[in-house]
């Protein structure tokens, strides 16, 4: 069935540094992709998304591109603060409206 | 604003015990999904609702049932509690874009 890798955690940076988290998919159709964000002691939100093959999702400073040819979905920021420690998920969402989830990885940035 | 609720927000109960858990929107959408997330899991979807019926079920045991209600509330039932059924549940709605928009949680500690 359809299903999502990414990077395990934990990751910790150092606050402006870099962010990569790799997330790659499983499907045999053309699901939605996106990434959720959970902070602590509180439920999933939606950071971003896209639904088709090159479009790119961005939202506070997040990218993330939807590549087909390497089913890949990487989570990106140039530039992280204190306050993007969270758990990040990668999902998609496939022809049964399943979503599907990452195992999550946990983001820690340092001051 | 979906303002997605969820009660109770924590609860304890022991094995064998049953428990509902419930979950309403403000702004009535006709999709909503539970999904459990184990400690340092990502989400599993159990099921979904449309309209009141059950329309996609994950891979969970008969004793986790639901209901969704005309005013869109939904519950989600579990029988027989198990150890292995303690996790945090997540109620979310679907949006007509197809993100879902999740609640807070109910953390149901079995003991």
């Amino acid at each position: 069935g359809d299903s999502v890798t990414q990077m395990e955690g934990p990751v910790t940076l150092s606050e402006e540094a870099f962010l990569t988290i790799n997330c790659t998919y499983t499907a045999t159709g053309y699901p939605s992709l996106f990434w959720y964000v959970q902070y602590p002691g509180e439920g999933l939100q939606l950071l971003l998304k896209a639904t088709k093959a090159d479009d790119k999702g961005s939202n506070k400073g997040f990218e993330a591109t939807y590549r087909k040819e390497t089913t890949s979905f990487h989570l990106e920021k140039g530039s992280v603060q204190v306050s993007d420690s969270a758990v990040y998920f990668c999902a998609l969402s496939d022809r049964n409206n399943d979503m599907r989830f990452g195992a999550g990885t946990r983001l820690t940035v340092k001051p | 604003e979906t303002g997605v609720t969820q009660s109770p927000t924590h609860l304890i109960k022991t094995r064998g015990q049953q428990v509902t858990l419930r979950c309403s929107s403000q702004s009535g959408h006709n999709t909503v999904s539970w999904y459990q997330q184990a400690l340092g899991q990502g989400p599993q979807f159990i099921f979904q609702y449309y309209r009141e019926e059950e329309n996609g079920r994950g891979n969970f045991p008969p004793r986790f049932s639901g209901l969704q209600f005309p005013n869109y509330s939904s519950e989600l039932n579990v029988n027989a509690l198990e150890l292995d059924d303690s996790a945090l549940y997540l109620c979310a709605v679907r949006q007509n874009t197809g993100e879902l928009f999740f609640g807070e949680g109910s953390r149901l500690t079995v003991l």
